[in-house]
């Protein structure tokens, strides 16, 4: 897979605000994955999108996957602090290994 | 299930030592990847081995850098001989490899490796 620009880079926000990153590519995507990673963690799958204008919901999170399948966004209503990490989108196209990281968006929260 | 196991959890070295790396994939897992994530560059993927069988070692920075998979079970990454910029995260992963598309990935807690 490609990787995918993401941003921003860095989100902090107060603890209740809602939180939206974004993924974007000039070509369009088979699949797009979600990933989280905690401080000092490793990365945790969240979700897979695979058709155009997907939408899907988590509790608090919504992932949407563009109706041209070049763009995705992870939505958080009401960020908790349990929400602290980087969040990844990934190209899983094109193969059936490779995933290609990106640089992600660190979320800060403040209690 | 344990999920991906990885040993040591940190390894702290001198330049120039030989460092081993270990990993268990989840059972049942066909696939298996390497990666390093570093501030600088973030997660890169060194190799990636299914059923046992190295199929893409392009990220692999260097002759320093090896990769074994001798069966389904275990894997293991060394470095030899290390260097300070090794220094980085290394993260094992499996995959269950169903054919069906682009599997998700499981990942190890990781091996922080400081080489002074």
């Amino acid at each position: 897979g490609q990787q995918v620009m993401q941003i921003p880079q860095y989100q902090h926000v107060q603890e209740g605000e809602d939180f939206t990153t974004y993924c974007n590519s000039s070509t369009t995507l088979s699949n797009i994955q979600w990933y989280k990673q905690r401080p000092g963690g490793h990365p945790v799958f969240l979700i897979q999108l695979v058709k155009s204008g997907e939408v899907k919901k988590q509790k608090r999170l919504t992932f949407q996957f563009g109706e041209a399948k070049k763009n995705s966004s992870l939505h958080i209503t009401a960020t908790q602090t349990t929400d602290v990490g980087t969040y990844f989108c990934v190209d899983s196209g094109g193969s059936n290994y490779k995933l290609t990281f990106g640089k992600g968006t660190l979320l800060t929260v403040n209690p | 299930d344990a999920g991906v196991i990885q040993s040591p959890r940190h390894e702290v070295t001198e330049m120039g030592q030989e460092v081993t790396l270990r990993c268990k994939p989840i059972s049942g897992h066909n696939s298996l990847f390497w990666y390093r994530q570093t501030m600088m560059r973030g997660l890169e993927l060194l190799i990636y081995f299914n059923n046992n069988v190295p199929i893409d070692d392009s990220g692999m920075p260097e002759d320093r850098f090896s990769a074994k998979m001798p069966n389904a079970s275990f894997s293991t990454l060394k470095i030899q001989p290390s260097e300070p910029r090794d220094s980085a995260v290394y993260f094992c992963a499996s995959s269950p490899d169903t054919g069906g598309g682009t599997d998700t990935q499981y990942f190890g807690p990781g091996t922080r490796l400081t080489v002074l």
